[in-house]
């Protein structure tokens, strides 16, 4: 495998289930994050893992909760979520460099969530 | 305010011509950091190009360039000889800041090429 993979690649969900969706890099990075692209909207930050801790959360609901065991995997679990939460989620990592600018994001090719 | 602003929503061209995809950005900091993204029908958000805004020259990689114009904050992407294989979305997006690691993106443009 290369570059950023998730899966699954297509959910499908009922509000009261629990799901995981799992991200792997296999780029060297030091860096993970969850998007999240609706219809009509901007791609949205959720969540940064810089070295295996969360930096940043973007104001995410707690029915989404991150996991980063190591630099190579980041997982989104999901629990009692809603239907206007049925939205593409992309995962992304990069090199994080502290001396500078972080490196470019490179992107899995996304979970397409439908919550029923 | 938005911070990036794609003003296209949809452009369609003729395949072989050069297309160009306008993207502004709002930021008072002096270090930030541009980049553009394609997404196929597929879902994937494919990195294409980066621009540094201390970088003198603009930004070029194969069909891809980059014409950064800092003093009216824009940063529009310029595709030559377009390609069947280029019909996607294309996103601008901003990341602001030394060592910040968000970026933010803009609405995002369609283009279709024609046969």
């Amino acid at each position: 495998e290369t570059g950023v993979t998730q899966t699954p690649r297509h959910l499908v969900m009922g509000m009261t289930n629990k799901k995981s969706l799992k991200c792997e890099q296999h780029l060297g990075h030091n860096a993970m994050y969850w998007y999240k692209q609706s219809a009509k909207k901007p791609l949205e930050l959720m969540f940064v893992y810089s070295l295996e801790e969360r930096v940043e959360n973007n104001s995410v609901p707690s029915r989404f909760s991150p996991e980063c065991p190591n630099s190579s995997h980041l997982f989104l679990h999901l629990h009692t979520l809603q239907p206007e939460d049925s939205a593409l989620y992309l995962c992304a990592s990069s090199q994080w460099e502290t001396s500078g600018f972080p490196d470019t994001q490179y992107f899995g090719p996304g979970t397409r969530l439908t919550v029923l | 305010a938005q911070k990036i602003t794609q003003t296209q929503p949809g452009m369609f061209v003729q395949e072989k011509e050069a297309v160009t995809l306008d993207c502004t950005y709002d930021t008072s900091d002096q270090s930030y950091g541009l980049f553009w993204y394609k997404q196929p029908s597929s879902g994937e958000m494919i990195f294409l190009i980066y621009q540094g805004s201390y970088d003198e020259q603009n930004a070029t990689e194969g069909r891809y360039s980059l014409n950064f114009q800092k003093a009216r904050k824009s940063a529009n992407l310029v595709i030559s000889a377009s390609q069947l294989g280029d019909s996607a979305m294309y996103f601008c997006a901003m990341r602001e800041g030394r060592g910040a690691q968000k970026l933010v993106f803009g609405q995002g443009t369609r283009l279709t090429i024609n046969p």
